[in-house]
């Protein structure tokens, strides 16, 4: 049972911008750092953003990362249908003493 | 390169165990947590374990603690999730990552991942 909640699903058309909001509590993400990953069916999840706001190598600057008290936010511009995937923000929760990962969004590209 | 490769998945009974491998390579194993992360079908991401780069803190979800048990190799870089009492809720693809430490969500490399099926 995740403690960390995202919307089932967002859409838009190519070339457009998606927002993924992640909603936790003070013991996860108002302590903690947030993670984003993406997850195609089939392969391994894909670091996107880490420690709130940092995007790794090779991660291009459409994908950005924010965070304000209890919440998260992952922003996509410039969809590509490439970007069809699930989501998942992430952080550690210092009540659990777990890293707890959000119920995931479904992101499709019209 | 970095490399995580898991293995150990297969069929099991309900009740029994099965021990999962998650082979190293390519980094200073010794300098990074090591997290499983399962996701059961049609299911999303779980976490399931840590343990820290120095094997000193160990950290279980609620829903495995009491089961499921990280070990390492002592010469190799190989970490070991031991996996007792399993249920069939515990279907699932296992993925081992590595992180900067325990409580740290930079999962910069993933093993490909390996199914563990419970059934009877």
């Amino acid at each position: 049972q995740s403690v960390l909640t995202q919307p089932p699903s967002v859409s838009a058309a190519p070339g457009q911008k998606v927002t993924i909001s992640c909603s936790g509590s003070s013991s996860s993400i108002g302590n903690n750092y947030v993670s984003w990953y993406q997850h195609l069916p089939g392969t391994a999840p894909k670091l996107l953003i880490y420690d709130n706001d940092k995007r790794p190598s090779g991660i291009p600057d459409r994908f950005s990362g924010s965070k304000s008290g209890t919440s998260a936010t992952l922003g996509i511009t410039g969809l590509q249908t490439g970007d069809e995937a699930d989501y998942y923000c992430g952080t550690w929760d210092s009540s659990l003493s777990g890293y707890v990962f959000g119920t995931g969004t479904r992101v499709t590209v019209l | 390169q970095v490399q995580l490769v898991e293995s150990g998945g297969g069929v099991v009974q309900p009740g029994r165990s099965l021990r999962l491998s998650c082979a190293a390579s390519g980094f200073t194993f010794t300098g990074y947590a090591i997290h499983w992360v399962r996701q059961a079908p049609g299911k999303g991401l779980e976490w399931v374990a840590v343990r820290s780069y120095d094997g000193s803190s160990k950290y279980y979800a609620e829903s495995v603690k009491g089961r499921f048990t990280v070990s390492k190799d002592k010469s190799k870089s190989t970490l070991y999730l031991q996996m007792n009492s399993l249920r069939a809720e515990d279907t699932a693809v296992y993925y081992c990552t590595r992180a900067a430490s325990s409580r740290s969500g930079n999962f910069d490399y993933w093993g490909q991942g390996t199914l563990v099926t419970v059934s009877s």
